[in-house]
């Protein structure tokens, strides 16, 4: 099955740049989507289509995909962006879903 | 506004059965694909299972497969998780998520705030 690999952790300063990266075989052939996720609440979409920014969310937020490796891209990173977020794809091969395993993003 | 509300969560013993419900408003229930992601206590997202819009095609993750089944009442803008012959590694929080899918493209584009599946004895 495929599987998607997300680095646990990624600390930032405010008003530094943020990358969380989420790796898989050829990735980049599919459409990566990421969610934010604060404790206590549901998650929410941030970003669909490998870049495309849901109405009402900053366009601090971007994305990239290519090769094996798909990127959320958080600018000028505010406190309220810390939580954890997450990288899916559908993998057509077994018709499931698959999520990464989440990033916890710290703001210093 | 889109709103999903979950319900029947509870504590159940082991080898039993839950059913969950999620009622839908604020779009067509009817043309949407629903699903259920789950969330275990302080770990990350699992993808349960999917169903499209007409009810006609269902998808389950393999952790599940055999013991759970989703269904959908589009009269009622409903969505349905029956679960059985539970265990402690279902115990987790139960979000129910609407659907954008194409051939290629599956994601959730509106949440639940979950309704709460402990298995214990």
């Amino acid at each position: 099955s495929f599987v998607l690999t997300q680095p646990p952790s990624v600390s930032v300063a405010p008003g530094k740049t943020a990358t969380i990266t989420c790796g898989g075989n050829n990735i980049g052939s599919k459409s990566v989507h990421w969610y934010q996720q604060k404790p206590g609440q549901a998650p929410v979409l941030v970003i669909y289509y490998d870049s495309d920014r849901p109405s009402g969310i900053p366009e601090r937020f971007s994305g990239s995909n290519s090769g094996n490796t798909a990127t959320l891209t958080i600018s000028r990173v505010e406190a309220g962006d810390e939580a954890d977020y997450y990288c899916q794809v559908w993998d057509s091969s077994s018709d499931h879903v698959v999520f990464g395993g989440g990033t916890k993003l710290t703001v210093l | 506004e889109v709103q999903l509300l979950e319900s029947g969560g509870g504590l159940v013993q082991p080898g039993g059965s839950l059913r969950l419900s999620c009622a839908a408003s604020g779009f067509t229930f009817s043309s949407s694909a629903m699903a259920w992601v789950r969330q275990a206590p302080g770990k990350g997202l699992e993808w349960v299972s999917g169903i499209s819009g007409s009810g006609g095609n269902t998808y389950y993750a393999d952790s599940v497969k055999g013991r759970f089944t989703i269904s959908r009442d589009n009269s009622k803008n409903t969505l349905y998780l029956q679960m059985n012959i539970l265990g402690a590694e279902d115990t987790a929080l139960y979000y129910c998520a609407k659907v954008v899918s194409t051939a290629m493209v599956y994601y959730f584009d509106y949440w639940g705030q979950g309704t709460l599946v402990t298995v214990s004895s």
